[in-house]
């Protein structure tokens, strides 16, 4: 049981370029979720899918697009990379998205933006 | 709007004195609390929750948390520091409407000197 798995763990591009982060859990949740990570500013929530074929916004989507055609994938993707979304990205599941539900987190996916 | 907040960016304690660590917390109505921690490029792992009952949470590695609505807190704390605990800790907030999202506070370091 692997829990959830980030792909790929870094990545550096160069501004305008484009790139697929792939998250995969093999829990069976429902609920998974993208989030960037800053210094000094915690986690921000991206978007979330509350199941196969559904997504939503979160707190910070500009610049950000998500699928989930599968219900054990969630993709993160970022059309034209710009400096400001250099950030630490974690994809994290849940069971359901009761209000006391744990969450899962991935290792995280370094990105560099120049 | 929720929010929730640690005031302080770093926590140093000697090896096998107690430690704490602060999370005060804005939320409509009863909240739902958590702490995560988070060692060196790791993502984040459970430790405890509060959902209702003993104001007292025990959870993973001997750490435990005390809910308090008066003040709007819940500390993290552990009677006896270990080196290893040297990591980032995270709390979190969610209130109990179905479309209250968890909110993570911005962390706080750790470190824990032999």
């Amino acid at each position: 049981n692997a829990g959830v798995t980030q792909t790929p763990k870094f990545r550096v591009l160069k501004t305008g370029q484009s790139m697929t982060l792939l998250c995969a859990q093999d829990m069976n949740h429902e609920y998974m979720y993208w989030y960037r990570q800053d210094p000094g500013m915690g986690l921000r929530l991206i978007h979330y899918s509350v199941g196969e074929g559904t997504t939503a916004k979160g707190e910070v989507p500009d610049g950000y697009n998500v699928s989930r055609l599968k219900k054990q994938n969630f993709l993160l993707g970022l059309e034209s990379a710009a400096p400001s979304q250099t950030s630490v990205y974690f994809c994290a599941s849940s069971r359901t998205t009761q209000q006391t539900d744990t969450q899962y987190f991935g290792p995280g996916t370094r990105l560099t933006v120049l | 709007a929720q929010s929730v907040a640690q005031p302080e960016d770093q926590v140093n304690v000697a090896e096998g004195n107690p430690l704490t660590v602060k999370c005060t917390y804005s939320v409509s109505g009863n909240p739902y609390l958590f702490w995560y921690v988070q060692y060196p490029n790791r993502g984040l792992q459970f430790l405890l929750k509060y959902i209702t009952g003993d104001n007292l949470v025990k959870g993973s590695y001997g750490f435990e948390a005390e809910f308090n609505k008066s003040q709007t807190s819940f500390h993290l704390k552990k009677p006896s520091a270990l080196v290893s605990d040297s990591a980032l800790y995270f709390c979190a907030v969610r209130g109990v409407s179905s479309a209250s999202k968890i909110i993570f506070g911005s962390g706080t370091r750790l470190s824990i000197r032999p």
